[in-house]
């Protein structure tokens, strides 16, 4: 059974940083592409970030880009997101999504971790 | 960046079918991908490249992709079918490649 487990989640200032975890299981992690995607409260999705197979080539969102890190190791089957420098704007649901082969959209995803700059 | 504009609500009685619609500048040239979000839930992927289903989608659910318009169809409708639908695209060449839709509403009457 495909998994996407997260945790890091909770409540920073202003300026501070975070991160955030997505542990996978149920399928071989180095053969999907991996995205974060985040939801401000009573808003819909906004994608944030995207990340290569291994790990070489990555993409972020205009709003987030300099300011947070995607990363994987895929030894440990794991997917992160370092967020440096967090504003209020920055608060919201955060989900890791796993992108399907030829990138068929996101086929899993993991529960939602909940990030709340104040 | 590119742009997907969707309704923000559609509303449909039982039994009847739900259209909704993703606007985009030449969008029948992209892969559409659409997910479904009921409240407090992680999203969940009904129709992927336009028209194909994941495993466990009723086929209740599809998809159609021609101009400027995507759209998802739902025939049927269910009281379980009320949620958030986003439509998605992955746009080559940008340097934010990933676009979703504002997010449609399906309310169940």
């Amino acid at each position: 059974e495909v998994q996407l487990v997260q945790s890091g989640g909770g409540l920073v200032q202003p300026g501070g940083s975070l991160r955030l975890s997505c542990s996978v299981s149920g399928f071989t992690f180095t053969l999907h592409e991996m995205n974060w995607v985040r939801q401000a409260p009573g808003k819909g999705l906004e994608w944030v970030a995207n990340i290569g197979t291994s790990g070489n080539i990555v993409y972020y969102a205009n709003s987030v880009r300099g300011r947070f890190t995607i990363s994987r190791d895929n030894a440990k089957d794991s997917l992160y997101l370092r967020m440096d420098s967090l504003r209020p704007d920055d608060t919201a649901v955060y989900f890791c999504a796993r992108e399907g082969i030829s990138g068929r959209g996101f086929d899993y995803w993991g529960q939602g971790a909940l990030v709340t700059v104040s | 960046s590119y742009v997907l504009t969707q309704p923000p609500s559609v509303s449909v009685a039982p039994g009847q079918t739900a259209r909704i619609t993703c606007g985009g500048n030449d969008i029948g040239r992209k892969n559409v991908h659409w997910n479904q979000q009921r409240p407090g839930q992680a999203p969940l992927l009904v129709v992927y490249d336009d028209s194909a289903r994941p495993s466990g989608i009723p086929d209740r659910f599809s998809g159609s992709n021609s101009g400027n318009t995507a759209t998802l169809t739902i025939t049927r409708v269910e009281a379980g079918d009320e949620a958030d639908y986003y439509c998605q695209v992955w746009d080559s060449g940008s340097d934010q490649p990933w676009v979703f839709g504002g997010g449609t509403k399906l309310t169940v009457l």
